[in-house]
């Protein structure tokens, strides 16, 4: 079973929408957890880190179920900009920073 | 400001060839990584660092070697190229208090 497990999509959205999505992640001794936003053959960025207490950061909200061991990610009002593959990550704890990432989620916003 | 630097962007080496990938961050992390990611797929921890001498395998560590001799440089070492080992290369550098990753622009490596 993967550490960190994501719907590979893709998510096709029109613009001005709202979508959301999970991933899951199988290790409870996980710490810390990201979304990073990867284009079409460039570095992955850092996006946003996830607070236990849920984080919104302008059009993005991220929150964190640690109970059921799940992490979303929701985009409101989507712009064609925001077309990319969201990576979920997770650090473990005692693991030296090292993190799991999913294999991410394509979403694609459509004019 | 520059993050992390990689050096070269782009290269193409011939099978049983060697080369070392550059990697550069001026933010003053302790922790560095080095990530393959192959087309279509997700990103596999090569090698990584927690401070100058100290280096340890990631997931997928053959075929590869690392030193770390000072915090800002990281050098990957590729002795004996294999077409398998075609991909993109990604060198990270990490917080150690946050554990986030900043990466660099990655090199494209084809070996043929």
């Amino acid at each position: 079973r993967k550490e960190v497990e994501q719907d590979p999509g893709p998510f096709n959205v029109p613009e001005g929408a709202t979508v959301a999505f999970n991933c899951t992640y199988s290790n409870s001794a996980s710490q810390s957890f990201f979304w990073y936003r990867q284009d079409c053959r460039k570095e992955p960025k850092l996006l946003m880190s996830v607070y236990s207490s849920g984080n919104e950061d302008g059009r993005f909200t991220a929150q964190l179920n640690r109970a059921s061991q799940y992490i979303s990610l929701l985009i409101r009002d989507s712009k064609l900009s925001d077309s990319a593959t969201y990576l979920c990550v997770v650090n473990i704890r005692d693991s030296w920073g090292k993190l799991q990432f999913g294999a991410g989620t394509q979403v694609v916003v459509t004019p | 400001n520059a993050g992390v630097t990689q050096t070269p962007k782009f290269r193409i080496l011939k099978i049983g060839q060697s080369m070392t990938l550059q990697c550069t961050q001026d933010m003053n992390h302790n922790y560095m990584y080095w990530y393959r990611q192959d087309p279509g797929m997700g990103l596999k921890l090569i090698y990584y660092s927690v401070g100058a001498g100290i280096t340890d395998k990631g997931e997928v560590p053959n075929g590869y070697n690392v030193s770390r001799s000072t915090t800002e440089d990281f050098p990957l070492r590729l002795e004996l190229a294999a077409p398998s080992q075609t991909s993109v290369y990604f060198c990270a550098s990490g917080d150690r208090e946050s554990y986030e990753q900043y990466f660099g622009p990655g090199t494209r490596l084809t070996v043929t």
